[in-house]
């Protein structure tokens, strides 16, 4: 049990339409990354949130975007889908670099 | 070009050898080298950090070493168990401005009983 909370864990979105997806982070975690993975690929590196400004920016588009809230949830936000997007977005909550949590993911497929 | 290779092929190995997994890098000068477990569906689980002034890091059973002269770094699993098996990911900050983490695509690790 890590503490850190992904939803929807599956959704299935049409080419073209926007996505939201969604992470509650540990309390306490003042910084939260989010991530894509392709299968049979490691996790890529889309953005990173700390204290609710963007910390760092991974090679994707500004389609994909973030928010993070007071309460330590956080958003990532995806338009305008494409057939490439379809892959498990991870969540990562963490106070240090030691102290670091992944959420379970959320399955999307873009069809 | 700047990458982060580790053994693409499967590691299997037999109950109780140490495993050993590894992870070169090429073109960055990272501060500090993570290693992290995944199964199958299931999201990474952060397992040790090596920063770039340590020879050598152990938790339990796990030992990790990290060279910046060859790049590269060791992830160790002794007395292995089947349980152990999973994807073995490692993962920097490639340090160029800006918080930013690279992962390795990992090794699949089976320990057979």
């Amino acid at each position: 049990e890590t503490g850190v909370t992904q939803s929807p864990t599956h959704l299935i979105k049409t080419r073209g339409q926007q996505v939201t997806l969604r992470c509650s982070s540990q309390s306490g975690h003042n910084t939260v990354s989010w991530y894509q993975q392709a299968l049979g690929q490691g996790p890529q590196f889309i953005f990173q949130y700390y204290r609710e400004e963007e910390n760092g920016r991974g090679n994707f588009p500004p389609r994909f975007s973030g928010l993070q809230f007071p309460n330590y949830s956080s958003e990532l936000n995806v338009n305008a889908l494409e057939l490439d997007d379809s892959a498990l977005y991870l969540c990562a909550s963490s106070v240090d670099l030691n102290t670091i949590y992944f959420g379970e993911g959320s399955w999307l497929t873009v069809v | 070009s700047q990458k982060i290779e580790q053994n693409s092929e499967a590691l299997n190995i037999q109950e109780g050898k140490t495993a050993t997994l590894t992870c070169n890098y090429t073109n960055y000068s990272p501060a500090y080298l993570q290693w992290y477990r995944q199964d199958p569906g299931r999201g990474p689980v952060f397992l040790l950090l090596i920063r770039e002034n340590e020879k050598e890091k152990r938790k339990e059973r796990l030992k990790v070493t990290f060279d910046t002269t060859l790049k590269q770094s060791l992830f160790h699993i002794t007395a292995s168990q089947p349980a152990d098996s999973a994807t073995y990911l490692c993962a920097l900050d490639p340090n160029t401005g800006g918080f930013k983490t690279i992962f390795g695509a990992g090794t699949r690790l089976f320990v057979k009983a």
